[in-house]
């Protein structure tokens, strides 16, 4: 079935870019998401792409897709102390419900 | 103000006790799910609906039952067959083409007494 990576930890300065990496399997995902989780929170849709783009900014975040190597990544510029949470890449094609990552738990040091 | 709402935010169950889980959206989505999520293991699928009156099962369904008699609802009721029920749920709508993303409610935290 398919599936989604992500690496489980990721630790950053204040003031530095944080990027979060993802490679999913199912060579026919449609749209790719980013979400974002805060202590005792739902899950926030951050961004999505579609699969025919390459890249997606908006302010401090900038998603790339590499399609022939299934791998996603999301920067986020000038990291902050409110950035720290754990962000879920997901995928789906179609129809499908979405399948997540585990999630990679940033933390932002001041 | 659009959204979606999942009560109780917090909810113990006793041994051998069925328990429910509400969720209500107000954004004419077609389509909503329910997630358990553990810690360090993700968001695991439990059921999703697409459209009233139709559900499916998700990749852990056992213990746990839906229904879908309104668009605007989609309670999950967490069965005693369910023996390992302590979690965290969240229930999230959307459309179920890829570009009406999912968005997810505030979450309801389940434990055991």
């Amino acid at each position: 079935g398919e599936d989604v990576e992500q690496s489980l930890f990721l630790s950053v300065r204040e003031g530095d870019s944080s990027v979060i990496n993802c490679t999913y399997t199912d060579s026919s995902s449609t749209y790719l998401y980013w979400y974002k989780q805060e202590p005792g929170a739902g899950l926030q849709l951050l961004t999505y792409i579609f699969s025919n783009m390459d890249m997606k900014q908006d302010q401090r975040l900038t998603v790339l897709l590499n399609k022939k190597d299934k791998h996603l990544s999301l920067r986020i510029a000038d990291t902050q102390t409110g950035d720290s949470a754990i962000y879920f890449c997901a995928e789906n094609s179609g129809n499908t419900p979405l399948v997540f990552g585990k999630g990679t738990r940033l933390s932002v040091i001041a | 103000d659009g959204g979606i709402t999942q009560s109780p935010k917090y909810l113990f169950r006793k041994e051998g006790q069925n328990v429910t889980l509400s969720c209500e959206q107000n954004l004419n989505h077609d389509a909503m799910y329910w997630y358990r999520q553990d810690p360090g293991q993700g968001l695991r699928l439990i059921y999703y609906s697409q459209i009233v009156n139709d559900f499916q099962k998700g990749d852990i369904a056992e213990g746990y039952s839906v229904s879908r008699e309104k668009k605007e609802s989609f309670p999950l009721t967490v069965t005693s067959a369910q023996k390992n029920p302590t979690a965290f749920y969240l229930c999230a709508s959307g459309g179920y083409t890829g570009n009406q993303p999912q968005h997810f409610g505030d979450g309801t935290r389940l434990s055991i007494l």
